[in-house]
């Protein structure tokens, strides 16, 4: 499989608990980026890395969030504390130095009670 | 603030009708405008659009993106149930080395038998 994978793709918590996720980019993907989607609404850029550096952050991203990509290759995002309104799908998309367009994995579905 | 609006937000179908969808942008620093397709899941890409006036074709879909009036349209023809989705217009902006993606909400498709 030669596509974007996410893990898990279905979390549900506790509110006030922190999660984690996982996102593989395509291989020799060097940008990464996090986007979040709510039910009717488009994604929302989060944030993005070239290889290893973490370059730009939504206003979107509250302290509670935290995005690494350590070697330039997987990337984790968590949520500290979680809230309610962190309920969304969580998505996770890479592209290539020279072709640019980004091609999404599956989506973390959260569920905060 | 970047803005992507689509129209319609909603649209119903009978098979082997020709639909159209509209995309209409304010953004800095236009780099591209790209389709996707969203099912169940995350997005699927479709097309990606630098250069106004040129038509890109996949089958029974085509887009052209328009840079004087900010807008793209994508055209599906002889629609198929296998449509259904929803169909988000993106546009890319580049500043500051990113290159984030700013979506609009998306047009529901519906086609029915």
């Amino acid at each position: 499989d030669t596509g974007v994978s996410q893990d898990p793709r279905h979390k549900i918590t506790k509110r006030g608990q922190n999660v984690t996720f996982r996102c593989d980019p395509i291989s020799e993907h060097n940008r990464l980026y996090w986007y979040r989607q709510t039910l009717g609404q488009g994604p929302e850029f989060l944030t993005y890395f070239q290889n290893e550096a973490q370059l730009e952050k939504s206003r979107l991203l509250s302290d509670r969030f935290s995005a690494e990509r350590p070697k330039g290759s997987f990337s984790t995002l968590e949520i500290q504390r979680t809230e309610q309104g962190d309920s969304a799908m969580y998505l996770c998309a890479s592209s290539s130095g020279y072709q640019e367009t980004q091609y999404f994995g599956p989506g973390t579905r959260l569920l905060v009670l | 603030e970047d803005k992507v609006v689509q129209s319609p937000l909603s649209l119903v179908v009978h098979e082997g009708d020709t639909v159209t969808l509209n995309c209409s942008y304010e953004v800095t620093n236009f780099r591209s405008l790209l389709w996707y397709k969203q099912e169940k899941k995350a997005p699927t890409f479709l097309f990606m659009l630098t250069s106004s006036g040129i038509e890109k074709k996949s089958g029974r879909l085509s887009s052209i993106l328009d840079k004087k009036e900010l807008s793209s349209i994508l055209n599906i023809t002889a629609t198929q149930t296998g449509d259904s989705a929803i169909y988000l217009c993106a546009v890319e902006a580049s500043g500051a080395g990113s290159y984030q993606l700013t979506f609009g909400k998306g047009t529901k498709l519906s086609v029915i038998p």
